[in-house]
């Protein structure tokens, strides 16, 4: 079954630490993955997904099939980076849904 | 761009009541719209998809006459929770999407059914 999975519930750094944010998946087909912010009273919003290769925000991911991740980085944490991320899938074919991890709060200290 | 409202943004009501929670693309037409359901500290659930100008399609375990969905355009879609009761209480959200592109959220409605 497809299913995405976030091991950390919170994740703590010190402002200026790297900070890597775990995603991994299950899905027979070719997936689509994405990863979501959802900061502090703010609806969620795309972050990054991993066809545009592209970093956001310093934030990068990179899609791993050996693995089945699709893991969060960023080399050094600001404080305005704490937020709810989340990973979601998107299934091939015309359906679109998207199938979301449980979540990851980061939290960033000064 | 690509702007999604939700209204309303908070409802209380009380039990048996209505309700009626609408999804607005503003800036575009959306070939799809989703609709999820987010308790605390959890992640979002995917309830239903809607597609404009037919049925949606429910998820497993998604009670389509209790959650009645309405599509009437491209920009417009409804959830309506029928004869709410306390355990309906949470947080609604929907998307919209166009194409293949990413999709868009709202900003979730809280609903309180006492």
């Amino acid at each position: 079954a497809q299913r995405v999975t976030q091991p950390e519930k919170l994740l703590s750094v010190f402002k200026g630490a790297p900070v890597e944010l775990k995603c991994n998946y299950s899905y027979s087909g070719s997936p689509e993955l994405f990863w979501y912010v959802q900061y502090s009273r703010q609806r969620l919003q795309l972050l990054l997904r991993h066809i545009s290769r592209e970093s956001i925000k310093g934030f990068t991911a990179d899609l791993n099939k050996g693995e089945t991740s699709f893991h969060l980085k960023k080399p050094f944490a600001q404080e305005e980076d704490s937020a709810m991320y989340y990973c979601a899938l998107r299934e091939s074919g015309a359906t679109n849904k998207l199938i979301f991890g449980t979540g990851t709060l980061l939290a960033v200290q000064p | 761009g690509a702007v999604v409202s939700q209204h309303p943004s908070w409802v209380i009501c009380k039990s048996g009541t209505s309700v009626k929670i609408e999804c607005r693309s503003l800036d575009f037409q959306a070939t799809t719209m989703f609709w999820y359901r987010q308790f605390p500290k959890q992640s979002l659930m995917l309830m239903a998809t809607s597609n404009e100008g037919s049925k949606a399609t429910y998820e497993q375990g998604v009670e389509k006459d209790k959650f009645l969905i309405n599509h009437a355009s491209l920009t417009l879609s409804t959830l309506t929770v029928t004869s709410a009761h306390p355990e309906d209480s949470s947080f609604y959200i929907c998307s919209a999407l166009l194409a293949n592109q990413p999709q868009h959220f709202g900003d979730g409605t809280r609903l309180s059914i006492l």
